[in-house]
């Protein structure tokens, strides 16, 4: 059975800093891998989707990276803002069924101005 | 702004009503979605719509109600729900092709039941 594991569950940074999220899978047989940010009362916005035949995509200041093999993605925020503060989410979907979602818990992300 | 629209934002019912959740969009999308939130969790999977005909249940209880009257249009049908129920319900839409899946999220819908 797939689980998406994201560490750390809150992060805390001061405005600037680059900084690294992670999320694990145990399933390899993917078909792809998405992050997600999600504000307060609000609903979710893709940031990045990764086909598992990718390593990674950019967007912006956004960098999602993806090893299969080793079951796990990162998504890079450089020069992190107050507005990047939100919950952000990775969910993958496994070869042979792209409909359902396997989420994580999140990370919750504070930007300190 | 986003592109998946959701009616009503808030909306609060008891017990014995009957109401209706709506979503909304036009992208092309011939796959549809309903998700469940509840506070701090990921939202779970509640029913998938694939051109227009109902492909994933998962199990939901049937005072859960979904339709989808054409490809642009996703109701949720709500009858006679417990406390319990109270939470973010989430519409999304995809490509329904086997290709690239993102989905896109409407803002949802915040429901509490009295």
């Amino acid at each position: 059975k797939q689980e998406v594991t994201q560490i750390p569950a809150a992060l805390s940074v001061p405005e600037g800093e680059n900084l690294v999220l992670n999320c694990s899978f145990t399933d390899s047989a993917i078909y792809n891998l998405q992050w997600f940010r999600q504000d307060p009362g609000k609903g979710l916005t893709s940031l990045l989707l990764i086909q598992s035949s990718q390593r990674e995509q950019t967007s912006g200041r956004l960098n999602a990276s993806l090893d299969k093999s080793s079951g796990r993605s990162t998504l890079y925020i450089a020069a992190s803002q107050p507005g990047d503060s939100a919950t952000y989410l990775c969910a993958v979907t496994n070869a042979g069924n792209n409909r359902k979602l396997i989420w994580g818990l999140g990370t919750s992300l504070a930007v300190n101005p | 702004d986003t592109e998946v629209t959701q009616t009503p934002k808030h909306l609060v019912m008891g017990m014995t009503n009957k109401k209706s959740l709506k979503c909304e969009q036009h992208m092309g999308h011939r796959a549809m979605y309903w998700y469940k939130q509840k506070a701090k969790k990921p939202p779970e999977l509640m029913f998938v719509y694939s051109y227009e005909k109902l492909s994933i249940n998962e199990s939901v209880p049937s005072r859960f109600s979904p339709e989808c009257p054409n490809s642009s249009l996703l109701n949720l049908h709500l009858h006679a729900l417990q406390p319990e129920d109270s939470a973010l319900y989430l519409c999304a839409s995809s490509q329904a092709g086997q290709g690239t899946n993102s989905q896109h999220f409407g803002d949802g819908t915040r429901l509490s039941i009295l």
